[in-house]
C-alpha cells in the first residue's frame, strides 16, 4: 500500500479562490511528521508547512494551513486567496520517527498535485 | 543565508560513464539526504548522513550508487557505469537534525544517453 496518497493529479483554480489539496497517509508509527512542499517549474523543492503527529492544533504559515485529521489519516493543504505564483507541483510527504521499515530516516513523498491558477 | 547548493545543475552522460554529483548543505546542518526524482514522480529517498556517518543507504538502487560525506559537510553522490534508467533529477536536502525540516537544493538533472 502507498504510504502517501495524493488523489488529484491536476487542479485548475481561479485566482483569489481558496484551494484544498488532498493528502492521505498510512503509517503504524505513533510519532511522525507531515510536510508539504511546492515545486515550481524551476525544480527546487520549497518547504511550505509542517505538522507533527502530536500537535493538537492545525499548523498555519501565512496563506497556508494544514487540515490535520488524525483519525482519518489525512493532512490536506489549504491555500487561501490563491495567486498566479502558486501555480506549481505540490507534494505531501511523511517522516516516520519509529523503525517501521527501510528509509525511515528519509521522507516518503506522494506523487504530487499539479496546481494551475487561472487569472 | 545561503541555501543548499548542488552542482552541476545539468549533466549529460553516455551510458557506461561514471558521474559525480556534489551537494553543499546549509552551513551547520548535521543531516544530509539524497533523493532521486524520476519524471512526473515524487522524490524517492536514497541515503542519509549524520555528519560524516552514512546511517541509512537502504534507498540506493544498486551497488553502482555510492555516496560519501568525508568531512561532514559537502557530500558527493557517485554513480558508476551509468544506465538509461538512472536518468532523473537528484535532489539533496539538509536539516539541523534527522527529524527537522529538510531544505532542498535545486537538484541535478542527469540524462544518460
Amino acid at each position: 500500500a502507498q504510504k502517501i496518497t495524493q488523489t488529484q493529479p491536476g487542479m485548475f483554480v481561479q485566482e483569489k479562490e481558496a484551494v484544498t489539496l488532498d493528502c492521505t497517509y498510512d503509517t503504524s508509527d505513533q510519532s511522525y511528521g507531515l510536510f508539504w512542499y511546492k515545486q515550481p517549474s524551476s525544480g527546487e523543492m520549497i518547504f511550505l508547512i509542517y505538522q507533527g503527529s502530536y500537535d493538537e492544533q492545525n499548523a498555519t504559515e501565512g496563506r497556508y494551513s494544514l487540515n490535520f485529521q488524525k483519525a482519518r489519516k489525512s493532512a490536506n493543504l489549504v491555500i487561501s486567496a490563491s495567486q498566479l505564483g502558486d501555480s506549481a507541483m505540490y507534494f505531501c510527504a511523511m517522516r516516520e520517527n519509529g523503525y517501521s521499515g527501510g528509509g525511515a530516516d528519509g521522507l516518503t513523498f506522494g506523487k504530487g498535485t499539479h496546481l494551475i491558477i487561472q487569472p | 543565508g545561503a541555501g543548499v547548493s548542488q552542482s552541476p545543475r545539468y549533466k549529460v552522460a553516455k551510458r557506461g560513464q561514471d558521474v559525480a554529483l556534489r551537494c553543499d548543505p546549509i552551513s551547520g546542518h548535521v543531516s544530509l539526504f539524497w533523493y532521486q526524482q524520476a519524471l512526473g514522480q515524487g522524490p524517492e529517498f536514497l541515503t542519509y548522513f549524520q555528519n560524516e556517518a552514512q546511517l541509512d543507504k537502504s534507498g540506493l538502487p544498486s551497488d553502482r550508487f555510492f555516496a560519501e560525506r568525508p568531512e561532514g559537510s559537502v557530500s558527493t553522490l557517485k554513480i558508476q557505469r551509468t544506465q538509461q534508467e538512472d536518468s532523473a533529477v537528484y535532489l539533496c536536502a539538509s536539516g539541523t537534525t534527522a527529524t527537522d525540516t529538510q531544505y532542498f537544493g535545486p537538484g541535478t538533472r542527469l540524462t544518460v544517453l
